[in-house]
């Protein structure tokens, strides 16, 4: 089955800690996306990236990093500098096109010990 | 410059009522148009998406949605709710050209019996 696969489902993190969130899709999907969803604030922008080794920051990027290093994959690193890192965070992708849609992955919710 | 207003961040309906949830958008060129639905702790889903096409445009679960460029909106509607209609449910735009989305915050749906 094609899709877009999260890990892990739950993520705690420590005090100064950085954690990586997983993002792999096997739709062949030129784009993905990092978003971060807050009670209230709908879906905001992290990262996003068109093609591999290539990446563009969205509307919320301090405090994260990515890497594009291979076409499925999409990791998100949620660093110490982010303060408030508690939130649920959506993967994303689509073929890049115009009029093509955006895929979503099931989520991670990160929360902070 | 393109982003998305939904009107109510929470709605309720009786089982079998009408459904409506409001979209309006401001986009400096044309856009493609996508409503996704929420279950909670969940990814999103495409319910249907307006890509000048049509302007009526009939997605899943009995959903619609009218594009209507004069009113800049794009309005969800469903004759009859039922039960499982209960869920989050977000306005995107995305521009001609441009490979990101702006996401709605958000308007919660609940059904009564």
């Amino acid at each position: 089955d094609g899709g877009i696969t999260q890990s892990p489902k739950y993520l705690f993190r420590k005090e100064g800690q950085n954690v990586t969130l997983s993002c792999e899709q096997n739709l062949n999907h030129d784009a993905m996306y990092w978003y971060r969803q807050d009670p209230g604030q709908g879906l905001r922008l992290i990262y996003y990236s068109q093609i591999v080794n290539d990446f563009q920051k969205g509307d919320i990027a301090e405090g994260y990093s990515v890497s594009r290093e291979k076409k499925e994959s999409f990791p998100l690193t949620v660093t110490s500098a982010q303060k408030n890192p508690t939130a649920f965070y959506l993967c994303a992708s689509s073929t890049g096109q115009n009029q093509e849609t955006q895929y979503f992955g099931p989520g991670t919710r990160l929360l902070v010990l | 410059a393109q982003s998305v207003t939904q009107l109510g961040s929470h709605v309720s309906v009786s089982e079998g009522a009408l459904v409506l949830l409001r979209c309006n958008y401001s986009s400096s060129v044309p856009p493609y148009l996508f409503w996704y639905v929420q279950y909670p702790n969940q990814g999103l889903q495409l319910l249907l998406k307006y890509t000048s096409a049509a302007t009526l445009v009939k997605g899943i679960n009995g959903f619609e949605a009218e594009f209507k460029k004069s009113e800049t909106s794009f309005h969800l509607t469903k004759p009859s709710a039922h039960m499982s209609d209960a869920a989050e449910y977000f306005c995107a735009v995305r521009a001609y050209n441009f490979n990101k989305f702006y996401f709605g915050s958000g308007t919660k749906l609940n059904v009564k019996p």
